[in-house]
């Protein structure tokens, strides 16, 4: 079956434009999970859903960052005035509920120059 | 917070030898212990994981060990392929959403 899809997979951005990165969890997948995730580094957890309730946001780095899941399937992660330190891999995972398994999608990658 | 380290940044071992990656982790209330594979331009992919009241679980080539009194645990891959070539993360799970990633091992597998 489909897997975790990210769109765009490739995004360039000049300093100061806003972005907005897209996830399509794995259909019925109630849990989605946001990842940034530095070059050589391992994943740093942004946000994560329950449906459409955003119940932990305490890994966004700045107000800048917004992520919403209003129907509790597909999630943007928006950037506003993108600055060069947001330059990283966006990763998106689902899983059937908290505690199962996550699956990840292939990221975006986002540079800003 | 958690906080996981990861040792070593890249091991290379010749095919069919063993290779084995240590991680510690720095809050004992974590009680899941995935690891992950990642390939070039892909997201990870798990490919095994522990839960705290285990010490050990094997699949086919992978084992993982788990120490909770000490907080290291450990990924052994036997007889090893190219195919096996990849960054390795090891990550451990509180109660609640957060997984905390370790930095990554580049495992080079030589022919």
């Amino acid at each position: 079956g489909a897997g975790v899809s990210q769109s765009p997979r490739y995004k360039v951005a000049k300093r100061g434009q806003d972005v907005a990165l897209r996830c399509d969890p794995i259909s019925g997948h109630v849990s989605l999970f946001w990842y940034q995730q530095a070059l050589g580094q391992g994943p740093e957890f942004l946000t994560y859903f329950q449906n459409e309730a955003q119940l932990d946001k305490s890994g966004l780095p700045s107000d800048r960052f917004f992520a919403e899941r209003p129907e509790g399937s597909v999630s943007t992660l928006k950037i506003q005035r993108t600055q060069q330190e947001d330059s990283a891999v966006y990763l998106c995972a689902s899983s059937l509920d908290r505690g199962q398994e996550q699956y990840f999608g292939p990221g975006t990658r986002l540079t800003v120059t | 917070g958690e906080n996981v380290e990861q040792h070593p940044s890249t091991l290379s071992v010749q095919e069919g030898d063993s290779a084995v990656i240590k991680c510690t982790y720095s809050d004992s209330a974590s009680n899941y212990f995935p690891w992950y594979k990642q390939e070039l331009g892909k997201g990870p992919q798990l490919i095994i994981d522990i839960r705290s009241n285990v010490g050990e679980k094997k699949d086919q080539r992978i084992a993982v060990t788990l120490n909770k009194t000490a907080k290291h645990f450990s990924l052994h891959i036997t007889e090893t392929q190219p195919e096996d070539s990849a960054v390795y993360f090891c990550a451990a799970k509180l109660e609640g959403f957060k997984t905390i990633f370790g930095a990554g091992t580049r495992l080079f597998v030589k022919a």
